[in-house]
């Protein structure tokens, strides 16, 4: 059974810092997604990364895939407050059952 | 495209009653997922569809809960008899079917069982 596990599971950080989430799956797969879910609201997918080694960036933020470690890394460069939300990864296993990451809560503090 | 359509947006039930959940995936979308999200156990996967046809619903908690995708535009979940620990926010999803596209969610339904 896949398992699919973030850390950290909460994070408070100031504006203008760097931080970084890991997330850890514990069976093969070459695809995973991060998405974002702001309270109240759905998720929204942020990041698609689909081979080792891949790289991913939009605005503050960059995902990382290494397939050969099962571990995908969520970059946060100079952090502003707006990127306050939940962040999700999620992994296939197999070909279609997508399985979720606890999620990291991150706050950010002017 | 609208996006994935959920209704209701909310629902507040009494304990005992048949609760209905339903979903309209993105057109053309071949594969429908329903999670339930909880703040003490996350986003668990309930089951899900492809073509239609239930592929896994090893995520369903009990036996009060099923699920129906009569055509490719339209799912049900179904609660019945509902209970207080049934209040979760629930969503669904969906996706194309190719193998590296992403789930796309709607926007859920609180559902409160008093």
């Amino acid at each position: 059974e896949l398992k699919v596990e973030q850390n950290p599971l909460f994070l408070s950080m100031q504006e203008g810092k760097n931080y970084t989430i890991y997330c850890n799956y514990s069976t093969t797969s070459d695809r995973l997604y991060w998405y974002r879910q702001d309270p109240g609201k759905s998720l929204e997918s942020l990041f698609v990364l689909l081979s080792n080694g891949a790289v991913k960036q939009e605005g503050r933020l960059m995902a990382s895939l290494d397939t050969k470690a099962r571990l995908s890394t969520l970059h946060i460069t100079a952090a502003v407050h707006d990127l306050s939300a939940t962040y999700f990864c999620a992994v296939f296993q197999g070909a279609q059952k997508l399985v979720f990451g606890q999620g990291t809560r991150l706050t950010i503090n002017p | 495209d609208a996006g994935v359509i959920q209704s209701p947006r909310h629902e507040v039930t009494e304990m005992g009653q048949e609760v209905t959940l339903r979903c309209k995936p993105i057109s053309g979308h071949n594969s429908l997922f329903w999670y339930r999200q909880t703040m003490m156990r996350g986003l668990e996967l309930l089951i899900y569809f492809n073509n239609n046809v239930p592929i896994d619903d090893s995520g369903m908690p009990e036996d009060r809960f099923s699920a129906k995708m009569p055509n490719a535009s339209f799912s049900t979940l179904k609660i019945q008899p509902s209970e207080p620990r049934d209040s979760a926010v629930y969503f669904c999803a969906s996706r194309a079917g190719f193998m590296n596209t992403e789930a796309f969610f709607g926007q859920g339904t609180r559902l409160t069982v008093v």
